[in-house]
């Protein structure tokens, strides 16, 4: 299995410009989730997905923040505008709920290093 | 309302020496708790979870954590640091949402 992938790994950017970051959970999870890390506020959950569904977008900052889940096999997080202070690294995590253990164990990938400048 | 705590933001030990790091939960019902580590530039790993059974899970790389219901506790240990086991230290709680709540971390250095 080649766990979750993402890309960019790394995205530089001006300032106002449109961003996409990507990702490609593992086959067959059912939850995606986005989180934001920064020095500041750590690690932060932006959105989750289940059966791509969005469940809980109460982390996404704001309006220029957006996610998609077309399928089961690819999101996308998009901001626009982009400002300096989303410069951050995302990461995607996905998992398999079950009801029986591994109970929510998130895999995440390699996270997308963002700045804006 | 759902929460973890790690009370250390940074932690020095020395390479040979026994390592603790403290994680704090709470959560209503049984917890599921997890320890991911994250190297420098790299995502977050699993390095062991605890669901039900013996309260002292062994995980990968010589950690282990012991849940300790009565002081709402899962801390981290290893008997011997090792200068690679730099790194952050990430404690998680799940919930039945499919949520993991996780804390701010522990930022573990380690000296020659």
């Amino acid at each position: 299995d080649a766990g979750v992938i993402q890309s960019p790994r790394h995205e530089v950017t001006e300032m106002g410009q449109e961003v996409t970051l990507r990702c490609k959970p593992i086959s067959g999870h059912d939850y995606l989730f986005w989180y934001r890390q920064t020095m500041m506020r750590g690690l932060e959950l932006l959105i989750y997905f289940n059966n791509n569904v969005p469940i809980d977008d109460s982390g996404m900052p704001e309006d220029r923040f957006s996610a998609k889940m077309p399928n089961a096999s690819f999101s996308t997080l998009k901001i626009q505008p982009s400002e300096p202070r989303d410069s951050a690294v995302y990461f995607c995590a996905s998992s398999s709920q079950s009801l029986e253990p591994p109970y929510n164990e998130q895999f995440f990938g390699p996270g997308t290093r963002l700045t804006v400048l | 309302a759902q929460s973890v705590t790690q009370p250390d933001i940074h932690i020095t030990v020395s390479e040979g020496a026994s390592l603790e790091l403290r994680c704090n939960y709470s959560y209503g019902a049984t917890p599921y708790l997890f320890w991911y580590v994250q190297s420098p530039g790299q995502g977050l790993q699993l390095l062991l979870k605890y669901f039900s059974g013996d309260t002292l899970v062994q995980g990968i790389k010589g950690f282990e954590a012991e849940f300790k219901r009565s002081q709402s506790s899962f801390n981290l240990r290893k008997p011997s640091v090792h200068w690679s086991d730099a790194a952050e230290y990430f404690c998680a709680v799940a919930s039945n949402t499919g949520k993991l709540i996780f804390g701010q971390g522990t930022t573990l250095q380690v000296k020659p």
